[in-house]
């Protein structure tokens, strides 16, 4: 079945700096989606990115924080960027459609992010 | 937007038990309901989903029923063994791809 591989798996990083995450899938995708959660909360979306467009942003996400790419079919990139400790967080990607047509999401492992 | 509620937030049961994870949702345009299984470190992943044209889906042991009415639907899970132990979310959408609205939660520990 396809993957989806996501890294840096954790990271622990300094107030102040940015991280990106790397998001590949093995096969051709349109959309990937990128979600937050919390420390024992459920998944919040952060963005949806299509190929060759801007992301979409939920409500409380901008791009100056979560700068988005997607350069191809098979990868995207979230930045945290100017981190503070509320940004520690479960970062996850995720696509549509992996199990078939119509089978919702299939999510990444997942990039968990300490910030001191 | 769609609300969706989930309950209890933690279930402890013994193995072989069974588990009820209960869902509700707002939004009567909502017609995809995934079930979510995530274990420590791993991101969620897909056990079941149901949409509204039908009343109960099954897969071995877990089971899905629906009630669009009442708009609810619930996770079953029959003969619990240890690994079941997770957290579970449900999720609604109007269609699969589409923006998922996710439950807060259930973590189940199954008791040896």
């Amino acid at each position: 079945s396809a993957v989806i591989s996501q890294k840096p798996s954790r990271d622990i990083c300094q107030r102040g700096t940015s991280l990106t995450i790397q998001c590949q899938v093995d096969s051709q995708v349109t959309m990937m989606f990128w979600y937050r959660q919390q420390p024992g909360q459920s998944l919040t979306l952060i963005a949806t990115a299509n190929q060759g467009s801007e992301a979409t942003y939920e409500s409380g996400f901008v791009i100056d924080k979560f700068p988005i790419s997607r350069p191809n079919l098979t990868f995207s990139t979230l930045t945290v960027s100017n981190m503070s400790p509320e940004d520690s967080s479960i970062y996850l990607c995720s696509v549509e459609g992996l199990r078939g047509i119509g089978h919702g999401y299939t999510f990444g492992s997942g990039t968990r992010l300490t910030v001191v | 937007g769609e609300n969706v509620e989930q309950h209890p937030s933690t279930l402890s049961v013994q193995e072989g038990d069974s588990a009820v994870i209960k869902c509700t949702y707002s939004d009567s345009a909502s017609n995809y309901f995934p079930w979510y299984k995530q274990e420590l470190g791993k991101g969620p992943q897909l056990i079941i989903d149901i949409r509204s044209n039908v009343g109960e889906k099954k897969d071995q042991r877990i089971a899905v029923t629906l009630n669009k009415t009442a708009k609810h639907f619930s996770l079953h899970i029959t003969e619990t063994q240890p690994e079941d132990s997770a957290v579970y979310f449900c999720a609604a959408s109007v269609r699969p791809g589409n923006q998922f609205y996710f439950g807060t939660g259930t973590s189940l520990t199954v008791i040896p």
